[in-house]
């Protein structure tokens, strides 16, 4: 079965400083991971996606995020973070040999404060 | 157009009243998906349109729901019968492969 978990509710981190938003998936077929940014009353805006090669990917407005096999884990990161950073934030995972639904964590919603 | 358009943006509807939610998505996607987020939650999905194959409706939570595609386009999700637990935003989202993209969704509210 497909699943993504966020261990976190909520991150929070002060401006400038690095920020990790956790995720852990199980799939059963070769993963597509994905993250995605909610700001509020907004739908959901795409980040970044791993679908093969470079365990380190990078996407919109600076985030990056790590593919670890080994530990099935996909966390976002960014170097340095910003107020406007602060929104929630969704990690989901397809099936790659299996086109179908994306299965999202229950999202993180990541404070950072000036 | 330019992303995933959704709507109304906002209904209120009595609970027992019927509504429709309308998605168009983005020209030339063949998949499109129906998700509802209720407040503070996550999302859980609902239904997947992928071409001319028959959809994945696994994700229905009653036969009150349910949803269809015209010509590969645009797509209509009705909810019958309303109830309060339906109070949710509706978001659609639309893919021509790997990532999936949003539109803004329907804020729903059965009063």
């Amino acid at each position: 079965a497909q699943s993504v978990a966020q261990p976190e509710d909520q991150v929070n981190v002060a401006e400038g400083n690095p920020l990790t938003v956790k995720c852990t998936y199980s799939v059963s077929g070769n993963p597509y991971l994905f993250w995605y940014v909610q700001y509020p009353n907004r739908g959901l805006q795409f980040l970044l996606k791993y679908i093969t090669g470079d365990n380190l990917v990078k996407g919109s407005y600076g985030f990056e995020a790590e593919f670890n096999k080994s530990q099935t884990s996909f966390h976002l990161k960014k170097p340095s973070a910003l107020v406007s950073d602060s929104a929630l934030y969704f990690c989901a995972v397809r099936d790659g040999g299996n086109f179908n639904k994306f299965y999202f964590g229950s999202g993180t919603k990541l404070n950072v404060k000036p | 157009g330019a992303g995933v358009s959704q709507s109304p943006s906002n209904k209120v509807t009595e609970k027992g009243k019927d509504v429709e939610l309308r998605c168009d998505p983005i020209s030339g996607h063949t998949a499109l998906y129906w998700y509802r987020q209720s407040l503070g939650q996550g999302l859980e999905f609902l239904i997947y349109f992928q071409g001319n194959s028959a959809p994945d409706k696994s994700g229905l939570p009653s036969d009150r729901f349910s949803a269809e595609r015209t010509g590969g386009s645009v797509s209509t999700l009705t909810i019958q019968r309303t109830q309060q637990e339906d109070s949710a935003v509706y978001l659609c989202a639309s893919s021509s492969g790997v990532e999936a993209f949003f539109g803004q969704g329907t804020r729903l509210t059965v009063v």
